[in-house]
Formats: structure tokens, C-alpha cells, sequence
């Protein structure tokens, strides 16, 4: 069973830094691209970065550019976003999500249940 | 950055009934259209992708249609566990977007 556990969402001022991370298990994690997708309270869903398997490539919203830094390690099954330079518009439930395999990396095929960062002074 | 525009916002049904929801593409995304089902308080779930294929454990009474740049989302009979809201998703260029959503509720 596909299991991912988000945690590292909590209260920060704006400007200030977090570190969001995912514990995956239950599938090969190395062989597969990961994201983090983020929903405002109220609102729908916004993509926010992608890394490949092998931690090579990244891809980022142009929103979070330069301030945003998506990260894993294959060896402990982690995915990581390092959120410097926050802003009142970050407030959102951050989702890890596993995209399909590599002919169907357009779809994310599970979901974690999201970590909940605060942006507010 | 292709644009997908759901419709309508809300819709309002009562179990049994058939629910139509639409996604259009501002350009075509070929048959790559992808749907998701979000109940209160809970991440979404894969329903739909390559715009017709049901993923693991979808029961066949959702289906998808289109390709290019319209798609839609079907439930024949409306179960109570199915009112939730729907996204459309696609991915272009390595840029995934979404859909503003429609909520589906019970009238």
C-alpha cells in the first residue's frame, strides 16, 4: 500500500523559513518523480515543484521561484521543500503527491493528507 | 500556460441523478486530462487520467470523455458518498494546472 505522511506545517511569520517533509513507503521511491501541491483555505489546488527520481530535475511555479527548494533523499524514502522568504499568500495545506510512472508523469496517483502552513505575524 | 476553465461551479443534484461536468482547455492537451474527486477535509483522489481511463478502485459508474480541448465527467446515478468537488488537471511543458473545481451537492 502507497503511504505518504507529510509533516513540518505549522505557524511562521512572513519572511521567515519552514521545511516540510514526506515520508513515503509502500513503492519503489527512486523510480518515481515527486511533487508538492498546495490549496489556500477555501480554494482549489496549485501545482508547486516537481523533482525527478533521480533528484536531478526540478521544476518549480513561477511563484515560489528562488525561494522555494524541493529536495529528496532516495536512501531514507523522503521528500523535502525548503520554503525561505514566506509570504501571507503561502498559507495553504501543502500536499506530497507521487506521480504516475514515466509514460503517465502527468497525473499524481496518490496523495498525502497535507501539513498545513500559516503564514501570519 | 494552457488555462482549463470548469464548468459549472456548482451543481446541485439529488442522489440518483446524473451529474455532467465539463473542463475546457484554453489549448489542446491531446486526450491528457485528468479528473480528481476532494470530500471535505480530505486530499484529493485519483479518478480519471488520459482523459477516459478509470484508476484502481473507481467504481464505473464515473466515466470520462474528450479530447483536445473538451473534456467531461460523468456519474450516471449519483451515490451519497459522491458528493465532493472535481478538479481537472493537465500537465504541459512540465507545468501541471488545475481547475478551479466543481462542487457537487445535494439539492
Amino acid at each position: 500500500e502507497v503511504l505518504l505522511v507529510e509533516s513540518g506545517g505549522g505557524l511562521v511569520q512572513p519572511g521567515g523559513s519552514l521545511r516540510l517533509s514526506c515520508a513515503a513507503s509502500g513503492f519503489t521511491f527512486s523510480s518515481y518523480a515527486m511533487s508538492w501541491v498546495r490549496q489556500a483555505p477555501g480554494k482549489g489546488l496549485e501545482w508547486v515543484s516537481t523533482l525527478s527520481g533521480s533528484g536531478v530535475t526540478t521544476y518549480y511555479t513561477e511563484s515560489v521561484k528562488g525561494r522555494f527548494t524541493i529536495s529528496r533523499d532516495n536512501s531514507k524514502n523522503t521528500l523535502s521543500l525548503q520554503m525561505n522568504s514566506l509570504r501571507a499568500e503561502d498559507t495553504a495545506i501543502y500536499y506530497c503527491a507521487k506521480l504516475g510512472p514515466a509514460s503517465s508523469s502527468h497525473y499524481f496517483d496518490y496523495w498525502g493528507q497535507g501539513t498545513l502552513v500559516t503564514v501570519s505575524s | 500556460e494552457i488555462v482549463l476553465t470548469q464548468s459549472p461551479a456548482t451543481l446541485s443534484l439529488s442522489p440518483g441523478e446524473r451529474a455532467t461536468l465539463s473542463c475546457r482547455a484554453s489549448q489542446s492537451v491531446s486526450y491528457h486530462l485528468v479528473w480528481y474527486q476532494q470530500k471535505a477535509g480530505q486530499a484529493p483522489r485519483l479518478l480519471m487520467y488520459d482523459a477516459s481511463n478509470r484508476a484502481t478502485g473507481i467504481p464505473a459508474r464515473f466515466s470520462g470523455s474528450g479530447s483536445g480541448t473538451d473534456f467531461t465527467l460523468t456519474i450516471s446515478s449519483l451515490e451519497p458518498e459522491d458528493f465532493a468537488v472535481y478538479y481537472c488537471q493537465q500537465r504541459s511543458s512540465w507545468r501541471w494546472t488545475f481547475g478551479q473545481g466543481t462542487k457537487v451537492e445535494i439539492q
